[in-house]
């Protein structure tokens, strides 16, 4: 079956204490893997995209990687206004069309 | 104000009533979506369009009905609301065929 997995479900951390968060998926033929942030009551907010296995994208505090069968979300010192629900989602060929499902998110607090 | 909103941001509806929830972007987005987020579902796909006057199913289209006359706005229709779609529905749209998706700010639906 198609699958997007995250881990950990919830995470805090401590101001400043680098932490790493995991998305796992079983498709094949990957178009694509994003990664987005939402915050409490609002919608969520694209923050990477990866394509291939090797790559990396860096914005702040934020580094993620993508391997053949994960991705990584490297969190590096984080700060209180990095708490969010981080979401991953993947797009792949299905048959003649592509279509892209949704991690069910790593829910991260970071006290200061 | 440029960007994508969604009507109303909060409804409270009896079962048995329709429902109509509003999507608007102003980019001219070829791609629209609508999503359902749920605990332990995450995001969920529950229709789509590529360009005006054409939808498609996603994953989870049964008791919802959509419509694309205009580019911008892409309307989500429940014909009977059931106490199972109450939910917080996420409109969301795409310049192109590849790339991340732009979410709006959500609408949280109460079906009693």
């Amino acid at each position: 079956e198609d699958q997007v997995t995250q881990s950990p479900e919830a995470l805090r951390l401590q101001e400043g204490e680098s932490s790493s968060l995991n998305c796992s998926y079983t498709v094949s033929g990957l178009r694509g893997l994003f990664w987005y942030r939402q915050d409490p009551g609002k919608g969520p907010e694209f923050l990477f995209t990866l394509y291939s296995a090797g790559e990396e994208k860096e914005k702040e505090r934020l580094k993620a990687t993508l391997t053949k069968k994960e991705s990584f979300l490297h969190i590096t010192a984080p700060k209180p206004e990095d708490s969010a629900t981080y979401l991953c989602a993947v797009r792949y060929m299905k048959t003649s069309y592509d279509k892209v499902i949704f991690g069910p998110g790593t829910s991260l607090s970071v006290i200061p | 104000d440029a960007g994508i909103t969604q009507s109303p941001r909060y409804k409270i509806t009896e079962t048995g009533r329709q429902v109509t929830l509003m999507c608007h972007q102003t980019w001219s987005h070829s791609y629209m979506f609508w999503y359902r987020q749920d605990l332990g579902h995450g995001l969920r796909l529950i229709y789509y369009s590529a360009a005006a006057d054409i939808t498609d199913k996603g994953e989870v289209p049964d008791g919802y009905v959509v419509s694309r006359s205009k580019t911008e706005n892409f309307p989500l229709t429940l014909e009977s609301a059931t106490r199972s779609q109450t939910s917080v529905y996420f409109c969301a749209s795409r310049r192109g065929d590849r790339g991340f998706a732009f979410f709006g700010p959500g609408t949280r639906l109460t079906v009693l």
